[in-house]
């Protein structure tokens, strides 16, 4: 079984400070990681996934995941947010195996509020 | 390109009725997967289908079925509706040999009153 932490509910920051999410997980296998973001009224949107290779993987608006095996961490990050960063955001991992990695299980999420 | 889209946006039942939800996967995907995400509990894995066949289901009772059509389409149907269905049903989909990368829509509103 797999599971999932995101240690912070909520993560309020001003306009254009560095954020950071974190996120760690369990697993008895290797396993997929992946960053949702839910803005408002919407449905999930994938932001970022590492499946291999480098540890760094980055989105096309700014924010970064470092994949750290020996820490079971996924955290994301950002230099500097924006107003339109207020979203609820999601690590979701699955397993890198088999015909198991279908399913994907969620951390409860963390609710990032920019403030001006 | 189209994403995935589900019918309806909000849907209001009463407790005992039953709920359809309805999923339109991207073009070329042949996985369509169900969630709930419900008030406190998260995002919940619910179903998986493939090719037209139910090939998992998460930890929910038998009141929870659905279907997928040869056009790889899915309908998630909530039988005997109770308080704590209220929530919102996301449907995702993905490529048959690469489900863990799946692509979201943007969900129904089940309220059961």
């Amino acid at each position: 079984a797999q599971s999932v932490t995101q240690l912070d509910s909520q993560v309020p920051v001003f306009e254009e400070a560095p954020v950071e999410l974190r996120c760690n997980y369990s697993s008895s296998v290797s396993v997929y990681l992946f960053w949702y973001v839910q803005y408002p009224n919407q449905g999930l949107q994938l932001l970022l996934k590492y499946l291999s290779g480098s540890t760094l993987v980055e989105s096309i608006n700014g924010f970064e995941a470092e994949f750290n095996k020996s820490q079971t961490s996924f955290h994301l990050r950002k230099p500097s947010v924006h107003i339109s960063d207020t979203a609820e955001y999601f690590c979701a991992v699955s397993q890198n195996s088999g015909g198991s990695n279908y399913k994907l299980t969620f951390g409860k999420g963390t609710l990032l509020t920019v403030n001006p | 390109e189209a994403g995935v889209t589900q019918s309806p946006t909000h849907l209001i039942k009463t407790r005992g009725q039953q709920a359809t939800l309805r999923c339109s996967p991207i073009s070329g995907h042949t996985s369509v997967y169900w969630y709930q995400q419900a008030l406190g509990l998260g995002l919940q894995f619910l179903l998986w289908y493939d090719e037209g066949e139910e090939r998992n289901r998460g930890n929910f009772p038998p009141r929870f079925s659905g279907r997928q059509f040869p056009n790889y389409s899915s309908e998630l149907n909530v039988n005997a509706l109770e308080l704590e269905d209220s929530a919102l049903y996301l449907c995702a989909s993905s490529l048959a040999f690469v489900t863990y990368e799946q692509y979201f829509g943007p969900g129904t509103r089940l309220t059961v009153t």
